[in-house]
């Protein structure tokens, strides 16, 4: 059965830091695999995912993952953070051609601070 | 489009009564997904619906829960009677083709119903 591991359920950084959030999953067959963001007191929202071709995504914020078949990871990077970054971040899993949904991980909480 | 619309957004009950969450979803959309966050489990697949027909309720956690949707822009996630434990804020969340998640398509949420049952 598919899984989904966050490591860090709470990242603190410094404004304009790099940060990396891990995300490592389980599954037999081949995934998809996607980041959403939660920011306070609203539902998740897309940040990226990848689905084929080129194993590194970006989203239109600065944030970027790279896919690693053999390590089975999906960590989310970004260069320099910003204040409005400060959320909880979901890695999520879905296997091809299943009827099995997302999977979601626990969460990484990214507080950044002035 | 106005998004995943969901009512209410805050429910403060007592324990024994029912409790009715409402969920609109996107226009268009085929998928139709029913979550619950804690502090303690995370994010919880509930049940989905490809098609306004029930897929997967093995998520449901016990018999007070059912989830109906009579239509393609209506959902309802029930919970009779409710206990303490069951506070959590609920999502729904909506996708584009009745796939679930074989075809790696975006799920969009709606802003969630926060429950409190005392």
């Amino acid at each position: 059965a598919q899984s989904v591991t966050q490591l860090d359920s709470q990242v603190p950084v410094f404004e304009e830091a790099p940060v990396e959030l891990r995300c490592n999953y389980s599954s037999s067959v081949s995934v998809y695999l996607f980041w959403y963001v939660q920011y306070p007191n609203q539902g998740l929202q897309l940040l990226l995912k990848y689905l084929s071709g080129s194993t590194l995504v970006e989203s239109i914020n600065g944030f970027e993952a790279e896919f690693n078949k053999s390590q089975t990871s999906f960590h989310l990077r970004k260069p320099s953070v910003l204040i409005s970054d400060t959320a909880e971040y979901f890695c999520a899993v879905s296997e091809r051609g299943s009827q099995g949904n997302l999977i979601f991980g626990k969460g990484t909480k990214l507080s950044v601070k002035p | 489009d106005a998004g995943v619309i969901q009512s209410p957004r805050h429910e403060v009950t007592e324990m024994g009564q029912e409790v009715t969450l409402r969920c609109k979803p996107i226009s268009g959309h085929n998928s139709l997904f029913w979550y619950r966050q804690t502090m303690m489990r995370g994010l919880e697949l509930l049940i989905y619906f490809n098609n306004n027909v029930p897929i997967d309720d093995s998520g449901m956690p016990e018999d007070r829960f059912s989830a109906k949707m009579p239509n393609a822009s209506f959902s309802t996630l029930k919970i009779q009677p409710s206990e303490p434990r069951d506070s959590a804020v609920y999502f729904c969340a909506s996708s584009p083709r009745a796939s679930g998640g074989a075809l790696g398509e975006t799920q969009y949420f709606g802003p969630g119903t926060r429950l409190l049952v005392l």
